[in-house]
């Protein structure tokens, strides 16, 4: 496509739950970023995917976030055992990651997640 | 280390009156430096970018922005506010922090525009 794509756009679980959303990036991207938008907040990074190299999680707010990327493509995160202070709004943005806009990311338009 | 400060959390301007966002930031790096704009549940787009080719950056919808390296700024400005410029407006500094591309958001400031 010609955008990031996320999905679900909006996503309503019980707290407890866990839950996946799912990020596709702008073909030929090789970095991929997962942030979190909290109500009034800026954007907070959470993880970063380059190529093959390991993935930098020092964003990640607890161990019950985890996130994958398969293929060096597709990105899933999952968040496990919700709690209502996840709530929030999860951008995803990938850039080129090579070349003279390797730093320009493209964000997709998130998903909503509310944790009852 | 970087940061970034938006000075304004509100910003209400008349139609066809100038628009300025004001943005400070902080970096240990030669910057990149961007503005994005988010309107009402959408995604983030991005209006320009700065690198280090000119100081005054021409960007989407008719905005620019000016870096000024002894000001640590770089404001966006549009002549003429449209309605359809209301929403938030956030400035971004990205630099390489300890080997990944890392961005910094700024709090972001809400433009209102009023008939």
């Amino acid at each position: 496509g010609a955008g990031v794509s996320q999905s679900p756009s909006n996503k309503v679980t019980e707290k407890g739950k866990d839950v996946e959303l799912r990020c596709d990036p702008i073909s030929g991207h090789t970095a991929l970023y997962w942030y979190r938008q909290s109500l009034g907040q800026g954007l907070e990074f959470l993880i970063y995917f380059q190529g093959n190299s390991a993935p930098d999680k020092s964003g990640l707010p607890s161990d019950r976030f985890s996130a994958e990327r398969t293929g060096g493509s597709v990105s899933t995160l999952t968040i496990q055992r919700t709690q209502q202070e996840d709530s929030a709004v999860y951008l995803c943005a990938s850039s080129p990651g090579v070349g003279p806009s390797t730093d320009t990311q493209y964000f997709g338009p998130g998903t909503r997640l509310t944790v009852l | 280390a970087q940061s970034v400060t938006q000075l304004d959390s509100h910003v209400s301007v008349s139609e066809g009156t100038p628009v300025l966002l004001r943005c400070n930031y902080s970096s240990s790096y030669s910057p990149s430096l961007f503005w994005y704009v988010q309107h009402p549940n959408k995604g983030l787009q991005l209006l320009l970018k700065y690198t280090s080719a000119a100081t005054l950056v021409k960007g989407i919808n008719g905005f620019e922005a000016e870096f000024k390296k002894s000001e640590t700024s770089f404001h966006l400005t549009k002549p003429s506010a449209h309605m359809s410029d209301a929403a938030e407006y956030f400035c971004v500094v990205s630099a390489m922090d300890t080997g990944r591309r890392a961005l910094t958001f700024g709090s972001g400031t809400r433009l209102q525009v009023q008939p």
